[in-house]
């Protein structure tokens, strides 16, 4: 299978908390992107990170890829409100299209 | 437009009919998908068109479901003989379609319901 598996399924932390979120994957990859879905609809393309890059940050958002260990993690700094979602990791291979797991549901208590 | 637009947003539809989505990716994105979401649950891919061409329809659950695209743009996902299991939102997205810059861009989707 293309697609990641993020874990866990669920998260529920307090705002200004920071949450982690992993990611595994089984195939060999050109890059990893990652996604947030707010209320079931409206998908966004949150940060993407190519194979031969270990880390990346953009704004409270830090990405880092192992793809000795096909895995990736998504930590959310000083959590908000609003940052509650779905957020799901995408393996692009480069052969086939973009798959997309279960994802992991974060709730941030206010 | 500036993003990828779907219409409509919301169909009610009666058990048995035949229904129409509509996506207009964004100008110059050569690959748009077609994703299939029911309540609760992950993305369900259905779709995938490089240009006007299809080359993974791996996802579409079964003949009912059918899918074209005209002029590298607009694509039209087509249910026939509805079913209720056929409820969900209906996702779109489209991508520049290069090896390197390949990041979605999603429309609000179609929500499907089946009566």
């Amino acid at each position: 299978s293309q697609q990641g598996e993020e874990d866990p399924q669920a998260l529920s932390i307090q705002e200004g908390e920071n949450a982690t979120m992993n990611c595994s994957y089984k195939t060999s990859i050109n890059n990893l992107q990652w996604y947030r879905q707010n209320s079931g609809r409206g998908l966004v393309h949150l940060i993407l990170i190519r194979s031969n890059e270990r880390e990346k940050h953009s704004g409270r958002l830090r990405v880092t890829l192992d793809t000795s260990k096909k895995s990736s993690s998504l930590l959310i700094t000083a959590s908000r409100a609003a940052d509650t979602a779905s957020y799901f990791c995408v393996p692009d291979t480069g052969r086939r299209a973009l798959t997309f797991g279960s994802g992991t549901r974060l709730q941030v208590q206010p | 437009g500036a993003g990828v637009s779907q219409s409509p947003s919301n169909k009610v539809t009666e058990k048995g009919k035949d229904v129409e989505l509509r996506c207009d990716p964004i100008s110059g994105h050569t690959a748009l998908y077609w994703y299939r979401q029911r309540l609760g649950q992950g993305l369900e891919f259905l779709i995938y068109f490089q240009g006007n061409s299809a080359p993974d329809k791996s996802g579409l659950p079964s003949d009912r479901f059918s899918a074209e695209r005209t002029g590298e743009s607009v694509s039209t996902l087509t249910i026939q003989r509805t079913q209720q299991e056929d409820s969900a939102v209906y996702l779109c997205a489209s991508s520049l379609g290069n090896r390197v810059e390949t990041e979605a861009f999603f429309g609000q989707g179609t929500r499907l319901t089946v009566v």
